[in-house]
């Protein structure tokens, strides 16, 4: 049962330090999409990436930001340093250059204090 | 840019239909999907439909496309409890860049 998975489900932590949130991929896609969910803004893309490369990541506030993809089964968001606007559910998507809608994870929830 | 646009709830009986409607920008999509979202987990893709197609029917499930007005809507017949969620309408942009454009969700509520 193929699936995107992502770590942590839920982080707590303080304003000021280092999150960094991880998601695998389902094998073989070739596309990674990060989400941000909040109340007020919905569902904003922050990052993209196609075979690894990203391709955009204007939605992010590349201040405290970065997106990466170390490897095909690695993509990673980190935030530093954290701060309470960040608080949010990251979620993570995966899917194929032509294919059909991604498939997202479960998510993780973040909550900077 | 590209832009989809829902409302925000949508409230029904047991039992009774529910229709979510969302508006897109982009001419160009070629499909055009709706997510649900339960509570606590991610966004699972409920149906698509094709952009050269008008309707697309699976079980309880009917969408309705007009492309002249950009408009996309989701009915739901019989609508059960299990069916309270978020509903995200999104498009694909196939300007060659493959992105998936997500509207604001609209909150449903089914009343006992």
């Amino acid at each position: 049962d193929a699936r995107v998975t992502q770590t942590p489900r839920h982080k707590v932590t303080e304003m000021g330090q280092e999150v960094t949130m991880r998601c695998q991929p389902i094998l073989g896609h070739n596309t990674v999409f990060w989400y941000r969910q909040t109340m007020m803004q919905g569902l904003e893309l922050l990052a993209y990436f196609r075979n690894r490369a990203p391709l955009d990541d204007s939605g992010m506030p590349k201040d405290r930001f970065s997106a990466e993809m170390p490897d095909a089964t690695l993509a990673t968001l980190k935030i530093q340093p954290s701060e309470p606007r960040d608080s949010a559910v990251y979620f993570c998507a995966s899917g194929l250059v032509g294919g059909l809608a991604p498939f997202f994870g479960p998510g993780t929830r973040l909550t900077v204090l | 840019g590209e832009d989809v646009e829902q409302s925000l709830f949508l409230s029904v009986r047991e039992g009774d239909s529910s229709v979510i409607n969302c508006t897109y920008t982009d001419s160009s999509s070629t499909y055009l999907y709706w997510y649900k979202q339960e509570p606590g987990a991610g966004l699972q893709l409920l149906t698509y439909i094709f952009s050269n197609m008008d309707m697309k029917q699976d079980q309880r499930l009917t969408v309705l496309l007009n492309k002249k007005d950009k408009h996309l809507s989701l009915r739901i017949a019989d609508t059960q409890t299990g069916d309270s969620a978020i509903y995200f309408c999104a498009e694909s942009d196939t300007s060659g860049t493959y992105k998936y454009i997500f509207g604001t969700g609209t909150r449903l509520k089914v009343l006992a």
